[in-house]
Protein backbone atom coordinates (compact mmCIF):
# COMPACT_ATOMS: atom_id res chain seq x y z
CA UNK A 1 0.00 0.00 0.00
CA UNK A 2 1.23 3.23 -1.09
CA UNK A 3 2.63 5.42 2.10
CA UNK A 4 2.49 9.30 2.27
CA UNK A 5 5.11 11.48 4.01
CA UNK A 6 4.42 14.66 6.31
CA UNK A 7 5.83 16.86 8.39
CA UNK A 8 4.91 16.68 11.84
CA UNK A 9 4.05 20.06 12.53
CA UNK A 10 4.00 23.55 10.80
CA UNK A 11 3.12 27.04 11.97
CA UNK A 12 1.63 30.21 10.33
CA UNK A 13 0.46 33.50 10.79
CA UNK A 14 -3.36 34.28 10.34
CA UNK A 15 -4.25 35.91 7.07
CA UNK A 16 -1.03 34.16 5.17
CA UNK A 17 -0.87 31.30 2.89
CA UNK A 18 0.12 28.07 4.04
CA UNK A 19 1.73 25.35 1.95
CA UNK A 20 1.69 22.38 3.65
CA UNK A 21 3.83 19.55 1.30
CA UNK A 22 3.16 15.51 1.03
CA UNK A 23 5.22 13.32 -0.29
CA UNK A 24 4.18 10.26 -2.22
CA UNK A 25 7.02 8.40 -4.01
CA UNK A 26 5.50 5.08 -4.50
CA UNK A 27 2.07 6.27 -6.29
CA UNK A 28 0.45 4.27 -8.75
CA UNK A 29 -0.44 5.97 -11.84
CA UNK A 30 -4.29 5.49 -10.52
CA UNK A 31 -3.82 6.55 -6.92
CA UNK A 32 -5.92 9.40 -6.45
CA UNK A 33 -4.01 11.99 -3.68
CA UNK A 34 -6.55 13.05 -1.11
CA UNK A 35 -6.37 15.48 1.90
CA UNK A 36 -8.18 15.79 4.86
CA UNK A 37 -8.00 17.89 8.00
CA UNK A 38 -9.15 16.86 11.84
CA UNK A 39 -10.30 19.73 13.85
CA UNK A 40 -9.67 19.35 17.94
CA UNK A 41 -12.13 15.95 18.91
CA UNK A 42 -13.93 15.68 15.41
CA UNK A 43 -13.97 13.36 12.64
CA UNK A 44 -12.00 13.86 9.89
CA UNK A 45 -13.16 16.15 7.15
CA UNK A 46 -12.62 15.91 3.37
CA UNK A 47 -10.72 18.99 1.79
CA UNK A 48 -9.69 18.19 -1.33
CA UNK A 49 -8.86 15.53 -3.81
CA UNK A 50 -6.82 15.44 -7.39
CA UNK A 51 -5.45 12.49 -10.14
CA UNK A 52 -2.72 14.89 -11.99
CA UNK A 53 -4.21 18.18 -12.66
CA UNK A 54 -3.91 20.98 -10.15
CA UNK A 55 -7.61 21.26 -8.48
CA UNK A 56 -9.34 24.34 -6.39
CA UNK A 57 -12.00 24.28 -4.11
CA UNK A 58 -13.31 26.94 -1.87
CA UNK A 59 -11.70 25.31 0.95
CA UNK A 60 -8.25 25.11 -0.53
CA UNK A 61 -6.08 24.64 -3.37
CA UNK A 62 -4.36 21.38 -4.62
CA UNK A 63 -0.70 21.64 -6.44
CA UNK A 64 0.50 18.31 -7.69
CA UNK A 65 3.72 17.77 -9.04
CA UNK A 66 4.58 16.70 -12.34
CA UNK A 67 6.14 13.57 -11.73
CA UNK A 68 3.05 12.74 -8.66
CA UNK A 69 5.55 12.05 -6.66
CA UNK A 70 4.48 15.20 -4.14
CA UNK A 71 1.72 17.23 -3.52
CA UNK A 72 1.02 20.39 -1.77
CA UNK A 73 -2.03 21.67 0.14
CA UNK A 74 -2.05 25.24 -0.60
CA UNK A 75 -4.31 27.51 2.16
CA UNK A 76 -4.72 30.84 0.49
CA UNK A 77 -5.26 32.78 3.81
CA UNK A 78 -5.45 30.81 7.01
CA UNK A 79 -7.83 31.79 9.71
CA UNK A 80 -7.41 30.42 13.49
CA UNK A 81 -10.23 27.92 12.24
CA UNK A 82 -8.12 26.14 10.01
CA UNK A 83 -6.17 24.95 12.89
CA UNK A 84 -5.98 21.31 12.58
CA UNK A 85 -4.05 17.91 11.48
CA UNK A 86 -3.83 17.96 8.10
CA UNK A 87 -3.52 13.96 6.40
CA UNK A 88 -2.28 13.38 3.03
CA UNK A 89 -3.66 9.89 1.52
CA UNK A 90 -3.55 8.25 -1.30
CA UNK A 91 -7.01 6.41 -2.71
CA UNK A 92 -6.84 3.71 -5.42
CA UNK A 93 -9.35 1.69 -6.78
CA UNK A 94 -9.86 -1.20 -4.85
CA UNK A 95 -7.75 0.34 -2.39
CA UNK A 96 -9.56 -0.21 0.84
CA UNK A 97 -6.87 -0.04 3.61
CA UNK A 98 -6.31 3.50 2.99
CA UNK A 99 -2.70 4.41 5.12
CA UNK A 100 -3.24 7.49 7.51
CA UNK A 101 -0.53 8.73 8.82
CA UNK A 102 0.26 11.37 11.60
CA UNK A 103 -0.19 14.03 9.47
CA UNK A 104 0.95 17.55 9.85
CA UNK A 105 -0.28 19.27 12.72
CA UNK A 106 -1.10 23.16 11.33
CA UNK A 107 -0.54 26.03 14.12
CA UNK A 108 -2.30 29.40 13.44
CA UNK A 109 -0.99 32.15 15.22
CA UNK A 110 -2.93 34.90 15.66
CA UNK B 1 -29.37 15.49 5.14
CA UNK B 2 -27.38 13.64 8.28
CA UNK B 3 -24.45 11.92 6.65
CA UNK B 4 -22.60 9.30 9.30
CA UNK B 5 -23.81 9.16 12.53
CA UNK B 6 -22.36 7.30 15.34
CA UNK B 7 -23.83 6.45 18.59
CA UNK B 8 -22.87 6.50 22.00
CA UNK B 9 -20.46 9.91 21.68
CA UNK B 10 -18.93 8.37 24.89
CA UNK B 11 -18.38 5.33 26.95
CA UNK B 12 -16.61 3.75 29.53
CA UNK B 13 -16.50 -0.20 29.65
CA UNK B 14 -15.16 -1.90 32.52
CA UNK B 15 -12.55 -4.82 31.48
CA UNK B 16 -14.17 -8.05 29.91
CA UNK B 17 -17.68 -5.73 29.19
CA UNK B 18 -18.93 -6.35 25.92
CA UNK B 19 -20.42 -3.47 23.41
CA UNK B 20 -21.60 -2.65 20.01
CA UNK B 21 -20.93 0.56 18.58
CA UNK B 22 -23.17 1.99 16.03
CA UNK B 23 -23.14 3.84 12.63
CA UNK B 24 -25.16 4.46 9.97
CA UNK B 25 -25.43 6.09 6.96
CA UNK B 26 -27.82 8.31 4.58
CA UNK B 27 -25.85 8.48 1.58
CA UNK B 28 -26.65 5.07 0.10
CA UNK B 29 -22.72 4.34 0.01
CA UNK B 30 -21.71 0.90 -0.28
CA UNK B 31 -18.55 1.23 0.98
CA UNK B 32 -17.78 1.43 5.11
CA UNK B 33 -14.93 1.47 7.23
CA UNK B 34 -14.41 1.56 11.07
CA UNK B 35 -11.12 3.08 12.37
CA UNK B 36 -9.75 3.75 15.59
CA UNK B 37 -7.22 6.72 16.47
CA UNK B 38 -5.56 6.23 19.37
CA UNK B 39 -3.58 9.95 20.97
CA UNK B 40 -1.07 11.36 18.60
CA UNK B 41 -1.70 9.08 15.67
CA UNK B 42 -2.98 8.48 12.30
CA UNK B 43 -6.28 6.33 11.70
CA UNK B 44 -5.80 2.84 11.77
CA UNK B 45 -8.38 0.41 9.69
CA UNK B 46 -10.53 -2.20 11.71
CA UNK B 47 -12.77 -3.48 9.19
CA UNK B 48 -14.63 -2.85 5.90
CA UNK B 49 -17.39 -3.35 4.11
CA UNK B 50 -18.13 -3.01 0.25
CA UNK B 51 -21.29 -3.60 0.89
CA UNK B 52 -24.66 -5.68 2.44
CA UNK B 53 -23.72 -9.02 3.71
CA UNK B 54 -19.77 -8.07 2.97
CA UNK B 55 -17.16 -7.46 5.12
CA UNK B 56 -13.42 -7.77 5.48
CA UNK B 57 -11.06 -7.08 7.91
CA UNK B 58 -8.26 -4.15 8.23
CA UNK B 59 -5.27 -3.51 9.79
CA UNK B 60 -6.10 -4.23 13.73
CA UNK B 61 -9.45 -6.65 13.55
CA UNK B 62 -7.97 -8.56 16.44
CA UNK B 63 -11.21 -8.35 19.40
CA UNK B 64 -13.90 -6.63 17.38
CA UNK B 65 -16.39 -7.93 15.07
CA UNK B 66 -18.77 -6.24 12.35
CA UNK B 67 -21.61 -7.08 10.48
CA UNK B 68 -23.54 -5.48 7.44
CA UNK B 69 -26.91 -7.02 7.06
CA UNK B 70 -28.06 -3.62 5.28
CA UNK B 71 -26.67 -0.63 3.57
CA UNK B 72 -26.95 1.55 5.70
CA UNK B 73 -25.83 0.09 9.06
CA UNK B 74 -22.20 -1.14 9.94
CA UNK B 75 -22.25 -1.24 13.70
CA UNK B 76 -18.89 -2.46 15.35
CA UNK B 77 -18.67 -5.46 18.48
CA UNK B 78 -16.13 -5.27 20.88
CA UNK B 79 -16.37 -8.81 22.93
CA UNK B 80 -14.30 -8.67 25.94
CA UNK B 81 -12.91 -5.56 26.23
CA UNK B 82 -9.45 -4.63 27.22
CA UNK B 83 -7.92 -1.56 27.99
CA UNK B 84 -5.48 -1.63 25.09
CA UNK B 85 -8.97 -1.26 23.18
CA UNK B 86 -9.17 2.41 25.02
CA UNK B 87 -9.70 4.54 21.63
CA UNK B 88 -11.09 6.98 19.60
CA UNK B 89 -13.61 5.06 17.08
CA UNK B 90 -14.94 6.49 13.50
CA UNK B 91 -16.52 5.16 11.08
CA UNK B 92 -17.00 6.56 7.45
CA UNK B 93 -18.73 5.42 4.27
CA UNK B 94 -17.89 6.56 0.90
CA UNK B 95 -18.71 5.55 -3.37
CA UNK B 96 -16.57 3.22 -4.67
CA UNK B 97 -14.30 5.21 -7.07
CA UNK B 98 -10.99 6.13 -5.94
CA UNK B 99 -12.50 9.58 -7.02
CA UNK B 100 -14.89 9.81 -4.14
CA UNK B 101 -14.15 11.29 -1.62
CA UNK B 102 -14.73 9.78 2.93
CA UNK B 103 -17.26 10.80 5.00
CA UNK B 104 -17.10 10.53 8.88
CA UNK B 105 -18.69 9.74 11.49
CA UNK B 106 -17.74 12.67 15.23
CA UNK B 107 -16.29 9.32 16.64
CA UNK B 108 -17.02 7.50 20.01
CA UNK B 109 -14.41 7.79 22.50
CA UNK B 110 -14.02 4.99 24.71
CA UNK B 111 -12.49 3.99 27.71
CA UNK B 112 -12.19 0.65 29.23
CA UNK B 113 -10.95 0.66 32.98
Amino acid sequence: DAKTTQPNSMESNEEEPVHLPCNHSTISGTDYIHWYRQLPSQGPEYVIHGLTSNVNNRMASLAIAEDRKSSTLILHRATLRDAAVYYCILRGDSNYQLIWGAGTKLIIKP
Amino acid sequence: NAGVTQTPKFRILKIGQSMTLQCTQDMNHNYMYWYRQDPGMGLKLIYYSVGAGITDKGEVPNGYNVSRSTTEDFPLRLELAAPSQTSVYFCASSGPSANEKLFFGSGTQLSVL
